[in-house]
This record gives C-alpha cells, sequence and structure tokens, in this order.
C-alpha cells in the first residue's frame, strides 16, 4: 500500500534554530514529492515540489531534499521565525497525490 | 492571475439534504481533484478528473458524486447529507499527472 508518513506530529523550537521535518513513503515508484503550509483554518499553500529524478529544491530559507531509495524527504526551514508556526504537510505522488498527516510547528519568540 | 475557487467558503445543511459544492480554476488544468479533510484521518480523496467527462472514484467516494461538463468546473455532490460528511473540503488542480497542485481554499460543511 502506498503510504505517507510524516514524524513528528508536532514539533517546538525557540526562534532562530533551523527546523528539520521528515517525511518518508512506501514506495519510491513516485512521480514527485510535494511540500505545503498550511495555517489554522486556511488552505494548503504549496512551498516546494521536488520531481522524482531531483535530489533537491531550494526557495528562500527553505530547503527539500528527496532520496527515493530510502523512500525520504526533509524539509530544511533555516533561522526559523514566529511566523513559521504553522502545519506542514508532506504529498508524494503515484498519480495522485498522497498526504502524511502534517507536523504541526510552533515557533516561539 | 489564473486561480482556483470554491464556494461556498462555510455550509450548515440538513441531514438527508443534497448538497453542492463548487469548485472553479482558471488555470486551464486538465486534472481537478477533491479532497476532504478531518482529525485524525488528514486529506484524503473523494473524487478526481482527468479531464472533460473524466471522473474516477478515490478512497473515500461513497455518498460523493462529481460531474465534468467544462475543463474549469468540477462540482461535488453529497446526495443525502449525513453527519460523517461534516468535514473541511478543498478543490485542487493540476495541469497533468507528474506536476505540482494547486489548492483552493476550502469549503467547511456542516451536516445538522
Amino acid at each position: 500500500k502506498q503510504e505517507v508518513t510524516q514524524i513528528p506530529a508536532a514539533l517546538s523550537v525557540p526562534e532562530g534554530e533551523n527546523l528539520v521535518l521528515n517525511c518518508s513513503f512506501t514506495d519510491s515508484a513516485i512521480y514527485n514529492l510535494q511540500w505545503f503550509r498550511q495555517d489554522p483554518g486556511k488552505g494548503l499553500t504549496s512551498l516546494l515540489l521536488i520531481q522524482s529524478s531531483q535530489r533537491e529544491q531550494t526557495s528562500g530559507r527553505l530547503n527539500a531534499s528527496l532520496d527515493k531509495s530510502s523512500g525520504r524527504s526533509t524539509l530544511y526551514i533555516a533561522a526559523s521565525q514566529p511566523g513559521d508556526s504553522a502545519t506542514y504537510l508532506c504529498a508524494a505522488s503515484w498519480g495522485k497525490l498522497q498526504f502524511g498527516a502534517g507536523t504541526q510547528v510552533v515557533v516561539t519568540p | 492571475d489564473a486561480e482556483i475557487t470554491q464556494s461556498p467558503r462555510h455550509k450548515i445543511t440538513e441531514t438527508g439534504r443534497q448538497v453542492t459544492l463548487a469548485c472553479h480554476q482558471t488555470w486551464n488544468h486538465n486534472n481537478m481533484f477533491w479532497y476532504r479533510q478531518d482529525l485524525g484521518h488528514g486529506l484524503r480523496l473523494i473524487h478526481y478528473s482527468y479531464g472533460v467527462q473524466d471522473t474516477n472514484k478515490g478512497e473515500v467516494s461513497d455518498g460523493y458524486s462529481v460531474s465534468r461538463s467544462n475543463t474549469e468546473d468540477l462540482p461535488l455532490t453529497l446526495e443525502s447529507a449525513a453527519s460523517s460528511q461534516t468535514s473541511v473540503y478543498f478543490c485542487a488542480s493540476s495541469p497533468t499527472v507528474g506536476y505540482g497542485y494547486t489548492f483552493g481554499s476550502g469549503t467547511r460543511l456542516t451536516v445538522v
């Protein structure tokens, strides 16, 4: 069965620390992997899209890596800020997006 | 700017009523999707479409239907609303398989 898992479910860090969010998937035959941010009561905002042929993608303070052979992706957020507090969702595409349960992040001032 | 819009943003309906949630995209994307989001279950796929006149069932399709008569719209119909269908519903679109998804802002549906 094709599944996506995110651990931990929740994470709290002080402002300025780097954030490391983990995502694992069961089947390496993905088309791509997409990271989203969701604020409470809001929709999903796409952060980064990594195609299956890529090893990483970067956007500003965000960097996402992809290791298909081990079924893992990691989202790094450098120098975290209170505005980074949100739920981060990882989704793998095997034709359709399959989501993990998310990691709820709190960055304390 | 291209966008994907959902309406209404909030809806309260009674058990047994038929309800239709609208999704409209101006990206000219072939693929459109409906997900529901619930605490403890995350986002789950309800129905999806790869083009006009094409519709497919997702993992939680019972009690829901969709139709695709044009590229821009994929309305989601709850035939007879049940309390178990109280949820937040998200519509998404993508150009084709292998491309990223763009999501709408969601519809919060309460069935009483």
